[in-house]
């Protein structure tokens, strides 16, 4: 299957910590955030999205950060489990029609 | 279908072949994305459609790249006289929102191009 994690910043934690994963992006024009879970094999999985009106947003057990002033994001995961062992990217939109994607995180979650 | 589906998953081919790749949408989305993800990396814009039209094709590496959506649904990606340095996963998805707003990407599991 495909395998990805080369040369990737890596976050190892036991089954029950609390996660945070960090991206720093890129264009201070970005306007919408999106955190997207890749796991082995798989396309990238809508996690959780923010707006740049908003500095935190909260899923379940996920919430997001966002600090403009700093261009700033994060991914802070509540009792990681270990299905959520994968990479995770998080991606900017600048008011056009694409994604910029960052380049991701492994998270290894141990039981 | 209940997702975004690409085929073949895998291609092997040689230096100088031309190949095509397809994506199938989820049947009610208007906007497809095609991307390129490397080993390891996050997924770079290729191209997009509404509908059947091709707004921006700014992420296209060459002419040798092209994409067709002909009746707004299948589209497929076509690579001609390959390159090794086109080896790479290449991911289509689609979204429910209308072209311009990039919310929640649906993606396929790729197809994983090889060329020797």
């Amino acid at each position: 299957g495909e395998s990805v994690g080369l040369h990737l910043p890596t976050l190892s934690v036991q089954e029950g910590d609390n996660s945070i994963i960090n991206c720093a992006y890129s264009n201070s024009a970005s306007d919408y955030f999106i955190w997207y879970k890749q796991e082995s094999g798989k396309g990238p999985q809508f996690i959780i999205d923010i707006r740049s009106n908003m500095d935190k947003r909260q899923g379940q057990r996920v919430t997001v950060l966002l600090n403009k002033t700093v261009k700033h994001l994060s991914l802070q995961i509540a009792a990681t489990q270990p299905g959520d062992s994968a990479v995770y990217f998080c991606a900017e939109n600048s008011g056009y029609s694409t994604l910029t994607f960052g380049k991701g995180t492994m998270l290894l979650v141990s039981p | 279908g209940a997702g975004v589906s690409q085929s073949p998953r895998y291609k092997v081919t040689k230096r100088g072949q031309d190949v095509t790749l397809r994506c199938d949408p989820i049947s009610s989305h208007a906007t497809l994305y095609w991307y390129q993800q490397a080993l390891g990396q996050g997924p770079e814009f290729l191209t997009y459609f509404n509908y059947e039209a091709q707004p921006d094709k700014s992420g296209l590496p060459s002419d040798r790249f092209s994409a067709e959506r002909p009746e707004g649904s299948i589209s497929t990606l076509t690579i001609q006289r390959t390159e090794q340095r086109d080896s790479a996963m290449y991911r289509c998805a689609s979204s429910p929102s209308p072209a311009g707003d990039v919310e929640k990407l649906f993606f396929g599991s790729g197809t994983q191009l090889s060329v020797l």
